[in-house]
């Protein structure tokens, strides 16, 4: 059971470039959401999907798209790379509406814009 | 709105000695929380979780929670610290009954065991 699969582990960009971080998961969760990791300020949602064709802005969404056309993937783009956008990204999975679902997480995807 | 707050960011124990890690949180409806916790470049990992049964919650390593409803509490402890318990600390809140889904993580707290 391979849970929450990211892709790729590590990436350098340069300002102005774009790219997509893939996000796959095989547990069928219908709840999927990206978050960047920085120090000192915990975990912050970017976005998430309550289930295939809907997605909805967290709380930095800025600079960053989504869209969810299957339940197992979430892919997240980032258009044009900017420095501040160098963190740690995390992509998670739920079962949606279980009171009490934890989140399973990916191993993370370590951006570096230059 | 909900919200997490982590009440240290950093704590310090020595091996064999207790572990307190305080988290307070707010939340209009009833809350699911949990603990995670994420060692030097690795993922986050779920310690435990609280979803409105018992208010003591055990969960893996040891480690232990207590709801507390009247103190908007749910503080993670452990009687006898590890090594390799030293990690980062996460206390999240979710409500999906409030029609969000969403999970508000805390800022962390860095957990340091002596020699």
């Amino acid at each position: 059971n391979a849970g929450v699969t990211q892709t790729p582990k590590f990436q350098v960009l340069k300002t102005g470039q774009s790219m997509t971080l893939q996000c796959a998961q095989d547990m069928n969760h219908e709840y999927m959401s990206w978050y960047r990791q920085d120090p000192g300020m915990g975990l912050r949602l970017i976005h998430y999907s309550v289930g295939a064709g809907i997605t909805d802005q967290g709380e930095v969404p800025n600079g960053y798209n989504v869209s969810r056309s299957t339940t197992e993937d979430f892919p997240l783009r980032l258009l044009s790379a900017a420095p501040s956008q160098t963190s740690v990204y995390f992509c998670a999975s739920s079962f949606q509406g279980a009171l009490g679902s934890p989140l399973h997480f990916g191993n993370g995807t370590r951006l570096t814009v230059t | 709105a909900q919200s997490v707050t982590q009440l240290d960011s950093h704590v310090s124990v020595s091996e064999g000695t207790p572990v307190l890690l305080r988290c307070n949180y707010s939340s209009s409806y009833s809350p699911s929380l949990f603990w995670y916790v994420q060692h030097p470049n690795k993922g986050l990992q779920l310690l435990l979780k609280y979803t409105s049964a018992a208010t003591l919650v055990k969960g893996i390593n040891g480690f232990e929670a207590e709801f507390k409803k009247s103190e908007t509490s749910f503080h993670l402890t452990k009687p006898s610290a590890h090594m390799s318990d030293a990690a980062e600390y996460f206390c999240v809140v979710s409500d999906p009954t409030s029609g969000t889904y969403k999970y508000i993580f805390g800022t962390g707290t860095r957990l340091k065991v002596l020699a």
